[in-house]
């Protein structure tokens, strides 16, 4: 139980262009998803929390307009990078917590490498 | 809000000898510290937590131990195996928020 895909794995895209990422709860409903970015070597930074059905909670320095977060059903949520760069390139996780296990454990997802070019 | 350090950055031990890693964290309120395992270019995968009622919680080689007063907590791994060697992340998050916190990582190494 408490699977959790993302897609696509990987992504090459030119500047200036705008990159949509899922991702979704296979087996249980995710009330509570959470996007990081990973860059080479580092930790996971989080980036926003979005909870189903309201807006996303960004963290301070992550730009709403360039990354947009949509949670629109409980099994469901997509980042979308806007305009994207070169310095956009990184290692996009998903993670959900909700009716597998206790409340605040997080499942993850297996990453989205975004290479802008 | 919550910090999360985590010591050391890089460990190498021989096959069977014991891993250490520890974490430290800032914010009192913190309640549950999971564990994570990621190997290269992977998901982290959660491999033990525990929570603030619990002082040591144990899974076959693996422990994790929790000293509130000192805000610390520590993964132990015994018997250590190649297929232990990843990048283990310490996180914490508080009973006020479902953010967690992530330390800076720790590379082990098991050499055969």
């Amino acid at each position: 139980g408490a699977v959790v895909s993302q897609h696509p794995s990987r992504v090459i895209c030119k500047s200036g262009t705008s990159v949509k990422i899922e991702c979704r709860s296979l087996d249980f409903q995710a009330t509570t998803m959470f996007w990081y970015r990973q860059f080479p070597k580092q930790s996971l930074m989080l980036m926003a929390t979005s909870n189903e059905g309201s807006k996303a909670t960004y963290e301070q320095g992550v730009e709403k307009d360039k990354f947009l977060i949509n949670h629109a059903s409980l099994t469901l949520s997509t980042l979308t990078v806007t305009s994207a760069h070169p310095e956009d390139s990184s290692f996009y996780i998903c993670s959900a917590t909700g009716t597998s296990g206790a409340p605040d454990t997080q499942y993850f997802g297996p990453g989205t490498r975004l290479t802008v070019l | 809000g919550e910090n999360v350090e985590q010591h050391p950055s890089t460990l190498s031990v021989q096959e069977g000898d014991s891993a250490v890693i520890k974490c430290t964290y800032s914010d009192s309120a913190s309640n549950y510290f999971p564990w994570y395992k990621q190997e290269l270019g992977k998901r982290p995968q959660l491999i033990i937590d525990i929570r603030s009622n619990v002082g040591e919680k144990k899974d076959q080689r693996i422990a994790v131990t929790l000293n509130k007063t000192a805000k610390h907590f520590s993964l132990h791994i015994t018997e250590t195996q190649p297929e232990d060697s990843a990048v283990y992340f310490c996180a914490a998050s508080s009973v006020h928020t479902d953010k967690l916190i992530f330390g800076t990582g720790t590379r082990l190494q098991v050499f055969p």
